[in-house]
Parts: structure tokens; C-alpha cells; sequence
């Protein structure tokens, strides 16, 4: 167990429409990324919060959104979804940027139909 | 953004045996990582390598590091069928922000 929680495990969601995603850190780790992670891919990074500020953000459009709280949590919010979001997301968490090692959450697994 | 390359994509073996993997990276990196993933679920970290290290061992986990080579291997001893996951490995590029890349992923299937 990492201490990272995801939820919810699985949705299902409609083309188009709006989805949030939650992601509960380790306490006392400022730093969380999210990935997004398709059927037989590696993860590809979507964007990293430090304390609540986005700090980098991958190839993807602005659809993709985020926040990070004080309390350790964050959410990956996705606009107007299209097929091709269908995938697995993960967020990790490390104790500040410098830190390499991530600790993954188990990942939500989204289907947009 | 670079990205690691695993080789292969997909292994084969059986309960005993021993398991390589290689990753090829592009550029000059602060450090390399390898993940294991089980059944589509979340990512655990195995090993770090930092660019000046040459090999590492954890367990039955040893991992190479050839940075003339831009490649790095993991062998995995012994290996038991609850070995049987993805295996990924993550780069972080030189002078970076420390956001790992990476690769594709090699498949390994232990059979009792």
C-alpha cells in the first residue's frame, strides 16, 4: 500500500460531458502528478501541483484541468470528454520536487462511450 | 520530451528462471526508475539509478545502468508467478524537473 486513494475506481461517462477525478495524498506530500495512462501504454503526464500551484504540465489540451488543497487532496477535472479519454488515470505523490520517487494511487478507469 | 523504450514487449518464462528487461533511452538523464504495474492497477516503484551509479540491487531486483550506452537493464532472479506484471521504466531528463517519462512497458508472464 502506497497511502495514495483514488477515487472513484470506474465510470462511465457520455462524449461530451464533464468528469472529476479525486486523488488523496500521503500526508506531508506537497507534490502530486497525474497521469494518463491508455491500454497497453505507459503513463503519460498530464500536470504536477506543489503546494496548490500548478508546477508543469504535459501535452494536453486545456480541457484538462486541475486543483490541489491544503488537506493533502486534489482532483484531475476533464471538459467536454472525447473518446480517446477512455483510459486509466493515476495520480502519484512525492514529499517535494526534488524527490524522485512517486507513490501511485490504484487509479481510476474511465470509459467515455 | 524523451521517453525510455522497453525490450521486450513481452516475456515468457518459467517459475525459476531468471527475467531481463532492457530500456533505451535518448538524452542525459538525473536519474532512471523502474515501476512495476499489476493487472492495469497502480504503479510501485522498484529501484532508482542515479546517472553516476553503474548498478544497483534490491532483493532479486538488479538493475544496470549504461549511460555510454543510453540503456539500462533489470533482471529479476528467480523468478516466482507472482512476478507476473507490467514492468516500466521512467526517466527524468538532466537539468529537468524531476517528472519521470515513461516507456511503453514490458509484459512479463511467469508460469508456475
Amino acid at each position: 500500500e502506497t497511502g495514495v486513494t483514488q477515487s472513484p475506481t470506474h465510470l462511465i461517462k457520455t462524449r461530451g460531458q464533464q468528469v472529476t477525478l479525486r486523488c488523496s495524498s500521503q500526508s506531508g506530500h506537497n507534490t502530486v502528478s497525474w497521469y494518463q495512462q491508455a491500454l497497453g501504454q505507459g503513463p503519460q503526464f498530464i500536470f504536477q501541483y506543489y503546494r496548490e500551484e500548478e508546477n508543469g504540465r504535459g501535452n494536453f489540451p486545456p480541457r484538462f484541468s486541475g486543483l490541489q488543497f491544503p488537506n493533502y487532496s486534489s482532483e484531475l477535472n476533464v471538459n467536454a470528454l472525447e473518446l480517446d479519454d477512455s483510459a486509466l488515470y493515476l495520480c502519484a505523490s512525492n514529499v517535494g520536487l526534488a524527490e524522485e520517487t512517486q507513490y501511485f494511487g490504484p487509479g481510476t478507469r474511465l470509459l467515455v462511450l | 520530451s524523451q521517453q525510455g523504450e522497453e525490450d521486450p514487449q513481452a516475456l515468457s518464462i518459467q517459475e525459476g528462471e531468471n527475467a531481463t528487461m532492457n530500456c533505451s533511452y535518448k538524452t542525459s538523464i538525473n536519474n532512471l526508475q523502474w515501476y512495476r504495474q499489476n493487472s492495469g492497477r497502480g504503479l510501485v516503484h522498484l529501484i532508482l539509478i542515479r546517472s553516476n551509479e553503474r548498478e544497483k540491487h534490491s532483493g532479486r531486483l538488479r538493475v544496470t545502468l549504461d549511460t555510454s550506452k543510453k540503456s539500462s537493464s533489470l533482471l529479476i532472479t528467480a523468478s516466482r508467478a507472482a512476478d507476473t506484471a507490467s514492468y516500466f521504466c521512467a526517466t527524468d531528463e538532466k537539468g529537468g524537473s524531476y517528472i519521470p517519462t515513461f516507456g511503453r512497458g514490458t509484459s512479463l508472464i511467469v508460469h508456475p
